[in-house]
């Protein structure tokens, strides 16, 4: 089936540092999507991407859609305490009566103030 | 406008028992799905629905069943809870890829 490899799977870094991950897959998507989930809750939306070589960004996050179609990424600039999380990228071929929403691992964010 | 609702939040089985786990959106969204996530692992996919009347399994479908009847509601049923059920399980549903996720419901199964 669909595998989704994230990396890194976990990452300490000081506050306002920048922080970059990644997501590769073994297949194409046409629909990226980034979600962060604090302990205790379900994961929550960040950004979506629903074009090959698509930038976007939401405050101090940016996304981009790879443009083979089976990557993408997110970076954070200037972390702050509150983006301690863990940080999930997501693939879906969206439409018709393809709708299966996979995730990768995770990538786990600790930051020192 | 509530969203994504699961219930229930918190639910201890015995092994051999069944229960069903209820999640109901307010959105009006074709697509819906449902996860578990075991500690420290990312979430898998156990079956997802994209309208009424239509369902299809995910990566992790054994042991689970589910019903779409309405765009509403989309119930996942456990017929004979086993420990490796004991995980946290999250309802979601979307539009345009965009996929609103539930509370989520902790089961333990002793």
């Amino acid at each position: 089936g669909q595998q989704l490899n994230q990396s890194p799977q976990s990452m300490f870094i000081q506050e306002g540092e920048d922080v970059s991950m990644n997501c590769t897959s073994s297949s194409i998507f046409n629909t990226w999507l980034w979600y962060k989930q604090d302990p205790g809750e379900g994961p929550v939306l960040l950004i979506a991407l629903y074009k090959a070589g698509e930038l976007t960004s939401n405050g101090r996050l940016t996304a981009q859609f790879g443009i083979t179609r089976k990557d993408s990424f997110l970076n954070i600039s200037a972390s702050i305490p509150s983006d301690v999380g863990i940080y999930f990228c997501a693939g879906q071929n969206y439409g018709g009566s393809q709708g299966n929403l996979i995730f990768g691992k995770g990538t786990k964010l600790s930051v020192k103030p | 406008n509530a969203g994504v609702t699961q219930t229930p939040k918190f639910r201890i089985l015995k092994i051999g028992q069944s229960m069903t786990l209820q999640c109901t959106q307010d959105m009006n969204h074709n697509y819906m799905y449902w996860y578990r996530q075991d500690p420290g692992m990312g979430l898998k996919l156990i079956y997802y629905s994209v309208g009424a009347g239509i369902t299809d399994k995910g990566e992790v479908p054994n042991g689970y069943n589910v019903s779409r009847s309405t765009t509403e509601d989309f119930p996942l049923r456990l017929e004979l809870a086993a420990p490796s059920q004991t995980s946290v399980y999250f309802c979601a549903s979307s539009l345009q890829g965009k996929a609103f996720f539930g509370q989520g419901t902790r089961l333990t199964v002793v």
